[in-house]
């Protein structure tokens, strides 16, 4: 089954916000493989977060992921108009497979 | 730069079949499990299929598509395939390929193509 995001979060410029992912002692809360990813609008999907907490070098240090149990969270500081997207998360479940979560839509007021 | 460029996406009726190819460049592809994911219109990422790098290849697929999608991979032409059949209105979407973090699949796509959509109508 899918992972369990909010559908939407909002934040002001400057704040900061959190989007979760839940997942089940299969998927999330048991491999350390969870990756967070941005897509803009007709665009692709990019790399924000991989292996849970490793951030790939382009991308801000703003962004940052940790897990719980059988939840993930992907925290945006110093919120910035650019950062305005949908965002997904996606865990590991085994034999080669993997799962994305429904997707959260960032609204940056 | 990685570069993924997707192609073989249209228009196509239920019950048919397609084969989407994705060319990659700007790395050594051979050593790198590569992977499928598709977004129906206005919806999520759904994970379709992966496989592995060097190797003996590891073959994985999404029950929604176990049986009728086929994933290959030509090393000598740096190129990916998703061979489709017996699609179904349901299979359309932007089909996405995806570059793993290693040889094997773990679940992160590094790098993305920009997609090639496939159209399932009668």
């Amino acid at each position: 089954s899918a992972l369990t995001q909010p559908a939407s979060v909002s934040g002001s410029p400057g704040q900061s916000i959190t989007i979760s992912c839940t997942g089940t002692s299969s998927d999330i809360g048991y491999y350390n493989y969870v990756s967070w990813y941005q897509q803009r609008p007709g665009k692709a999907p990019t790399l924000m977060i991989y292996d849970v907490t490793n951030r790939p070098s382009r991308v801000s240090n703003r962004f940052s992921g940790s897990k719980s149990g059988n939840t993930a969270s992907l925290t945006i500081s110093g919120l910035q108009a650019e950062d305005e997207a949908d965002y997904y998360c996606s865990s590991y479940t085994g034999s080669s497979t993997s799962v994305f979560g429904g997707g959260t839509k960032l609204t940056v007021l | 730069e990685v570069q993924l460029l997707e192609s073989g996406g249209g228009l196509v009726q239920p019950g048919g079949s397609l084969r989407l190819s994705c060319v990659a460049s700007g790395f050594t592809f051979s050593t790198y499990a590569m992977s499928w994911v598709r977004q129906a219109p206005g919806k999520g990422l759904e994970w379709v299929s992966a496989i592995s790098g060097t190797g003996e290849a590891i073959y994985s697929y999404a029950d929604s598509v176990r049986g009728r999608f086929t994933i290959s991979r030509d090393n000598s032409k740096n190129t990916l395939h998703l061979q489709m059949s017996g699609l179904r209105v349901e299979d359309t979407a932007i089909y996405f390929c995806a570059k793993a973090a290693g040889t094997f699949y773990f679940g992160s796509g590094t790098s993305w193509g920009q997609g090639t959509l496939v159209t399932v109508s009668s």
